[in-house]
């Protein structure tokens, strides 16, 4: 079946530090791509997706590439602030499937002032 | 604006006690799905329902009960079968078709039994 490992947490960094959360998945179809950001107290939201292989998805200074041939879709930040505090997931979803995605367990990042 | 509202946002249960939370979503999505999430861990799947008057079993269905008598509701009761439920519980919904399609999110019920 379909699984997405992540990095464990907590990823603890100071202000204005580079950031890389790793994700890396398995799929039996091609899937498609996402990150998620929970802060705390809230619903998860989307921060980016990437649909397929090379597809870098960005948004809020945030960006993850689609490698397929790592089978990977690693978060990176080049400029980490303590409002991006929060827990981080990746995510898949297959086409063509039952719709319901498979997320990894979550990475809580602390950043420092 | 579109989106999910979830009701109430903290609840409290006495043991042997049935609740309901609330799930309202007006994006027009065909599916809604309930998650669990305990401190620590990832999101674990109640039920999901992709169509009117039907939904399915998610990996941790024992104790719970939906329905999904409208396109916009989908309202979760905690059984008193339900032998841990205290946790934060995350209603979401999304379009069909297409292979990317996005989870939106509620802002979540946390749920403390007493």
């Amino acid at each position: 079946g379909d699984s997405v490992t992540q990095m464990e947490g907590p990823v603890t960094l100071s202000e204005e530090a580079f950031l890389t959360i790793n994700c890396t998945y398995t799929a039996t179809g091609y899937p498609s791509l996402f990150w998620y950001v929970q802060y705390p107290g809230e619903g998860l939201q989307l921060l980016l997706k990437a649909t397929k292989a090379d597809d870098k998805g960005s948004n809020k200074g945030f960006e993850a590439t689609y490698r397929k041939e790592t089978t990977s879709f690693h978060l990176e930040k080049g400029s980490v602030q303590v409002s991006d505090s929060a827990v981080y997931f990746c995510a898949l979803l297959t086409a063509g499937g039952s719709y319901i995605p498979t997320f990894g367990r979550g990475t809580s990042l602390i950043v420092h002032p | 604006d579109g989106g999910i509202t979830q009701s109430p946002k903290y609840l409290f249960r006495k043991e042997g006690q049935n609740v309901t939370l609330s799930c309202e979503q007006n994006l027009n999505h065909d599916a809604m799905y309930w998650y669990r999430q305990d401190p620590g861990q990832g999101l674990r799947l109640i039920y999901y329902s992709q169509i009117v008057n039907d939904f399915q079993k998610g990996d941790i269905a024992e104790g719970y009960s939906v329905s999904r008598e409208k396109k916009e509701s989908f309202p979760l009761t905690v059984t008193s079968a339900q032998k841990n439920p205290t946790a934060f519980y995350l209603c979401a919904s999304s379009t069909l078709g297409g292979g990317a399609n996005e989870q939106f999110f509620g802002p979540g019920t946390r749920l403390t039994v007493l």
